[in-house]
Order: structure tokens, then sequence, then C-alpha cells
């Protein structure tokens, strides 16, 4: 079965840093993709990041350019986001997501729990 | 890069079909082959229901399909289930910009 599993998520006040983890199992993890995507209370979903299958090419949304780090360890199967002059509309479930494949353009396959980030002022 | 625009609601009885729209623009929907679709359950992860613009992954059931026409994705669900009542996101890539954009979402409700 596969299994996203992330942590990290905490209360941090506005220009804080933070680093969220996603532990993965049950698939071959340097086969696919991998994807943060948040979703603030209430809202609808916002992707934030992705990074190949090797680490060699990663992208992210305007928001969170230039304050967000993606990264992934294969050796250990897992994906990290390190989050950087956090703002209050940062405040959001922070899902780790499977790609569907090696190809960073495509779906969003499998979906961890999520962990709550909350920025306050 | 702006998101994919959907209508926040749509509705059926059981046994209807609802068919969802996703409005974007020839550098993402209409120019892209990676739209997908997802469903939310109030308080869950959401679930993959449409890749690849048409495909459905496995056990998704075929009530669920999809199509394209120019720069609008459209999921329809046939049979509609009270278990159909969700939130549901169109995706896409933006090749132009190299980023992933949602959908503003869509409420459906099973009367």
């Amino acid at each position: 079965e596969v299994l996203l599993v992330e942590s990290g998520g905490v209360v941090v006040q506005s220009g804080g840093s933070l680093r969220l983890s996603c532990a993965a199992s049950g698939f071959i993890f340097d086969d696919f993709a991998m994807h943060w995507v948040r979703q603030a209370p209430g809202k609808g979903l916002e992707w934030v990041s992705l990074i190949s299958w090797d680490g060699g090419i990663t992208h992210y949304a305007d928001s969170v350019k230039g304050r967000f780090t993606i990264s992934r360890d294969n050796s250990k199967s897992s994906l990290y986001v390190r989050m950087n002059s956090l703002r209050t509309d940062d405040t959001a479930l922070y899902y780790c997501v499977k790609g569907h494949s090696g190809n960073y353009k495509s779906a969003f396959h499998v979906w961890g729990q999520g962990t709550m980030v909350t920025v306050s002022s | 890069q702006s998101a994919l625009t959907q209508p926040p609601s749509a509705s059926g009885s059981p046994g209807q079909s609802v068919t969802i729209s996703c409005t974007g623009t020839s550098r993402d929907v209409g120019g892209s082959d990676y739209v997908s679709w997802y469903q939310q359950h109030p308080g869950k992860a959401p679930k993959l229901m449409i890749y690849a613009v048409t495909e459905r992954p496995s056990g998704v059931p075929d009530r669920f399909s999809a199509s394209r026409s120019g720069n609008t994705a459209s999921l329809t669900v046939s049979g509609l289930q009270a278990e159909d009542e969700a939130h549901y996101y169109c995706s896409s890539f933006a090749g132009s910009s190299n980023v992933l954009v949602f959908g503003t979402g869509t409420k459906v409700t099973v009367l």
C-alpha cells in the first residue's frame, strides 16, 4: 500500500521558518516526481512545488518562489520543503503528493493526510 | 498563472448525470496533455479521478468520464450516487510557465 506521512506542521510566527517532511513507503520512491500541495482552511487546492524523480528539476508557484525550497532524499524515501519568511497567507494544510509517473507534469496520484501549518501575526 | 475557472456548484438527483466544466487557456487546459480531476470529501485528502485528460485510474468507477473541447475540460458523473457528493477540482500543467494550476473547485450536491 502506498503511504505518505507528513510531519512538521506547527504554529509559527510571521517571518519565521519551518521544514516539513514526508515519509513515503509502498512504492519505489525514486521512480516518481513528488509535489507539495496546500489548502487554506475552507479554501481550494493550491499547488506549491514539484521535484523530479532525481531532484534535478524543481518548480514553484509564484506565491512561494524565493521563500520555499523543495528537496528529496531518495535513500530515505523522504520529501521535504523548507519554508522561510512565512506569511499569514501561508496558513494551510500541506499535502505531500506522489506524482502519477516519473514525468513531473503528470497528475497528482496519491495524497498524504496533510500537516497543518499556522502562521500567526 | 491564474486558477482555472469552474462553476461553484452543480447538482443532480440520484441516477442522473452532472457535468462540471473547467476553463483555462491555450497555455494550460487547451494545450496540455496533463489535465486531471480530483474528488474531495469533507475532511479528507483529494482522490485522483481522471488523468491525462480522459484516462481513469484503476478503481475509479466508469460512471466518471472526461473530455476536452478547446480550452475547456469537462468531467461527467453519470448515474449519480449519494457518495458522489463532494468537491471536485480540475488541474492542468501550464507548459509556458512550468507550473501546475488547480481549478476553483465545484461542489456537487446529490439532491
